[in-house]
């Protein structure tokens, strides 16, 4: 079974420093895809990022970029130039593809509050 | 417009009651999905489908019952409530042109309170 870890119950980060978003997984399948969501305060859930297991490079959309080490199953996601909008819950999520499933698995989250 | 609308929003029942909540979607996605957010626990599978008429246990199914007899439609019904049951629920779907890459979009989730 698979199993994603979030170690990080809340995060505090100054306006506009960097912050990094921890995230471990487990799984035995060599084919799988891990995800990043956001939701804020209003509750959506908004898909930041995507990284697949035989992507050669880290993946990066804007200000977020993710810090994929294959070796030690770490995924964490990397937020530069914080801003008081990145306030927020952070799901990192796992997809296997030898289940068969489009279904995601997600971690418990991480709590971001970005001061000013 | 187009997405994935649930309802109602907010429903507040009682123990032993039947509850249904919906899910419409408009892009014809062939994937949804039922989660359920509880503090602690993220969103945890309750049910799945792959395409009308196919659904399957997710990791959390007890008390819920599904149905898909059209693609845009995903209700979730709770035979019985129980306080148990008390979350916020949240209905997807995922594009499968996008393959396994493709990211599940959500709805805005419906809080349901069990008293």
């Amino acid at each position: 079974a698979q199993k994603i870890t979030q170690t990080q119950p809340g995060m505090f980060v100054q306006e506009k420093e960097a912050v990094t978003l921890d995230c471990t997984y487990d799984t035995s399948d060599p084919s799988y895809g891990l995800f990043w969501y956001k939701q804020p305060s209003s509750g959506e859930m908004i898909f930041l990022i995507y990284q697949g297991s035989y992507d050669q490079q880290n993946a990066t959309e804007g200000r977020y970029s993710l810090n994929f080490q294959k070796a030690r199953k770490s995924a964490n996601l990397v937020i530069s130039a914080s801003q008081l909008g990145d306030s927020a819950m952070y799901f990192c999520a796992m997809r296997v593809m030898d289940t068969g499933r489009r279904a995601l698995t997600f971690g418990s989250g991480t709590r971001l509050q970005v001061q000013p | 417009d187009a997405g994935i609308t649930q309802s109602p929003r907010y429903k507040i029942t009682e123990t032993g009651r039947q509850v249904t909540l919906m899910c419409h979607q408009t892009w014809s996605h062939s994937y949804m999905f039922w989660y359920r957010q509880d503090l602690g626990h993220g969103l945890r599978l309750i049910y799945y489908s792959a395409a009308a008429d196919i659904t399957d246990k997710g990791e959390v199914p007890d008390g819920y019952v599904v149905s898909r007899s059209k693609t845009e439609n995903f209700p979730l019904t709770l035979e019985s409530a129980t306080r148990s049951q008390t979350s916020v629920y949240f209905c997807a779907s995922s594009d499968p042109d996008r393959g396994w890459a493709g990211e599940l979009f959500f709805g805005e989730g419906s809080r349901l309170t069990v008293l």
